[in-house]
């Protein structure tokens, strides 16, 4: 069954550095997403991304978060400055064309900032 | 604020009970509504989606929906120790892009 993808795992970084999350998305899917979990709170919604083009955004999405897909299957998140309070679960999900809301995550990449 | 409002629980429930969860959301515009299970440290996973008010059965669970009332429920009928994880009601909104806003989701345990 085909599923997406996120690397790293894992990544430590330190306050002010640049972190890139990687993602690989379900392949005819055409509508991507990330959204991040500080432990113990909820779900929140970052950014969609659909056509090569932000979709939509929420509040959180501020200027040190950009999206791209540099290519014709990764999607990545790049955080330019980290904070303490980035520290958290970053998950990407996609979605087919069909039903752009019926999300399918990955796996999660938990970033810590140190 | 958009906001989807969920009992944090834990909700406790025999083998073979059924559980009910339950959910309300503030914006009228939202158009599509979810439940996900997340099990501890690992993704959200979509069980249910359902779209116009009513029922929708899938093997062990009911979605219910009443837009008027602006409550979704979900239903797990023979609940299954498996079943003990973070269920998330979800709402999916169109402003122009997808959105979807997270409850923060109410925990179950399914007792053996």
């Amino acid at each position: 069954e085909p599923e997406v993808t996120q690397t790293p795992s894992h990544q430590v970084t330190q306050m002010g550095q640049e972190v890139i999350l990687r993602c690989v998305p379900i392949s005819n899917h055409l509508y991507f997403y990330w959204y991040r979990q500080i432990l113990g709170q909820k779900v929140e919604f970052l950014v969609s991304f659909y056509n090569n083009e932000i979709s939509e955004k929420s509040e959180i999405f501020d200027d040190q978060f950009s999206v791209e897909r540099p290519d014709g299957s990764n999607f990545t998140l790049k955080i330019r400055s980290t904070k303490l309070e980035d520290s958290a679960m970053y998950f990407c999900a996609s979605s087919d064309p069909g039903a752009p809301h019926e999300q399918y995550f990955g796996p999660g990449t938990r970033l810590t900032v140190t | 604020q958009k906001e989807v409002e969920q009992n944090s629980g834990p909700l406790s429930v025999p083998e073979g009970a059924i559980a009910s969860l339950n959910c309300t959301y503030s914006d009228r515009g939202s158009q599509s509504f979810f439940w996900y299970r997340q099990y501890s440290g690992k993704s959200p996973e979509l069980i249910m989606s359902i779209y116009s008010n009513g029922d929708k059965e899938d093997g062990r669970f009911t979605a219910q929906l009443n837009k008027a009332s602006q409550y979704v429920s979900l239903l797990i009928r023979d609940s299954q120790p498996s079943d003990s994880a973070t269920y998330l009601c979800a709402v999916g909104l169109y402003t122009g892009g997808f959105k979807t806003i997270f409850g923060a989701g109410t925990r179950l345990f399914v007792k053996a």
